[in-house]
């Protein structure tokens, strides 16, 4: 299978930016793709990104890719106290998707 | 909008049960996965089927079993429930070979 690694927990104070980091170890996947996951509820997409491209913004929102360093991050600008949140990286190859072990970020009031 | 359904948020059962975990999907998916959510361990894909009666194992099969009768509905079975089988279960599907998942709102099953 496909190794996906997120740190487990982060920590943010509202108003500040989060930044969610995932590594992987196979290149070839065509789609990365953030999930949240709030408390009691299945995943939901956030945003995704092809392969080929760097970076996509979404509002509040910005997803970079490192190919290179097979590194992606998910930065949420004046994070809110609704978003606390278990955030999973995912890729998505030959019809499976990968998951990472989630990253539970905590924004303090 | 894409509609996931598990029948059952929470299910309790006894060691040596036999357990049916259904999942129900709205949008004519070919694929559907069901995974484990652990702690600390993220999401572990116990099975998925890429069409009706098709059946691939994931990294987690063993214990579990599946179905896939109908397009629409992917069924995970416990053969005989144990306790190290206490987890959140989650139930995706998706369209075509590189699309989005869809997940269902998850089952949290304890088994005492």
């Amino acid at each position: 299978g496909e190794d996906v690694e997120q740190s487990l927990f982060l920590s943010v104070r509202e108003g500040d930016s989060s930044v969610i980091n995932c590594t992987y170890t196979d290149s070839s996947s065509t789609y990365l793709y953030w999930y949240k996951q709030e408390p009691g509820a299945g995943l939901q997409l956030l945003t995704y990104i092809f392969s080929n491209m760097d970076m996509k913004q979404d509002q509040r929102l910005t997803v970079l890719l490192n190919k290179k360093d097979k590194h992606l991050s998910l930065r949420i600008a004046d994070t809110q106290t609704g978003d606390s949140a278990i955030y999973f990286c995912a890729l998505s190859r030959w019809g499976q998707f990968y998951f990472g072990t989630g990253t539970s970020l905590t924004v303090i009031p | 909008d894409v509609k996931v359904t598990q029948s059952s948020r929470y299910l309790v059962k006894r060691t040596g049960e036999k357990v049916f975990l259904e999942c129900v999907q709205d949008m004519d998916h070919e694929n559907m996965f069901w995974y484990r959510q652990d702690p600390g361990l993220g999401l572990r894909l116990i099975y998925f089927s890429y069409d009706v009666k098709m059946k691939e194992k994931g990294d987690i099969p063993e214990g579990y079993s599946v179905s896939r009768e109908k397009k629409e509905r992917f069924s995970l079975i416990l053969e005989s429930a144990s306790t190290n089988q206490t987890s959140m279960y989650l139930c995706a599907s998706a369209w075509g070979m590189a699309a989005e998942a869809f997940f269902g709102q998850g089952t949290r099953l304890t088994v005492v």
